[in-house]
């Protein structure tokens, strides 16, 4: 148990459709970073928010867009669903501190996981 | 870009044994690595995380060692047992905000 909440569990859409999916981060944690999990393979990076700013991105379109709380939770919006979006979506939460604020460890929550038909 | 590999993709073992799982990595400019488990539909429970400065860490049954200039890290799992069954991932993070996966080790353990 990590203390990182996700929600929903599971969820069906359709293409084209959006959805929002939702992160509690572990209390005392100001950064989280969201991934996506295709079956089979390893998580993929898409974007990470510190204190409440975008703090680097991986290869995912600008229809996957984010926001971070002033609470540390955080959403992840996908917009125009296509069926290739169907995974596990995963986010992370750690405590950024200091000169080395980025390399702590990451608490994984038990993530959503979104079928698009 | 990050290419991490993990060898092999599966693994079966009788219960006791000792095993070794494989990580390697293209770039060696890395922060950390870290070995995650990952149960069926789960999410991901972190293992051990091993800076660069670091050789190794342990924690338990487990033990990780990283060789940052030849890109690799080994998990050695001692005394294994049924409850060790899943999928072990590692990730390097080499720019300071995000983990490059590996596609992960799928282990079971037999009793």
């Amino acid at each position: 148990e990590t203390g990182v909440t996700q929600s929903p569990t599971h969820l069906i859409k359709t293409r084209g459709q959006q959805v929002t999916l939702r992160c509690s981060s572990q209390s005392g944690h100001n950064t989280v970073s969201w991934y996506q999990q295709a079956l089979g393979q390893g998580p993929q990076f898409i974007f990470q928010y510190y204190r409440e700013e975008e703090n680097g991105r991986g290869n995912f379109p600008p229809r996957f867009s984010g926001l971070q709380f002033p609470n540390y939770s955080s959403e992840l919006n996908v917009n125009a669903l296509e069926l290739d979006d169907s995974a596990l979506y995963l986010c992370a939460s750690s405590l950024a501190v200091g000169t080395s604020r980025f390399q702590e460890t990451q608490y994984f929550g038990p993530g959503t996981r979104l079928l698009v038909l | 870009k990050q290419e991490v590999t993990q060898i092999p993709a599966a693994l079966s073992v009788p219960e006791g044994e000792n095993l070794v799982l494989n990580c390697s990595f293209t770039d060696s400019a890395i922060y950390n690595l870290q070995w995650f488990r990952q149960d069926p539909g789960k999410g991901l429970t972190s293992l051990l995380l091993i800076q660069s400065s670091q050789r190794e860490q342990t924690s338990g049954r487990l033990n990780a060692s990283l060789d940052k200039s030849s890109g690799r890290s080994t998990l050695y799992i001692a005394a294994s047992q049924p409850g060790d069954s899943a999928t072990y991932l590692c990730a390097v993070n080499r720019v300071g905000n995000q983990f490059y996966f590996g596609t992960g080790t799928s282990l079971t353990v037999i009793p």
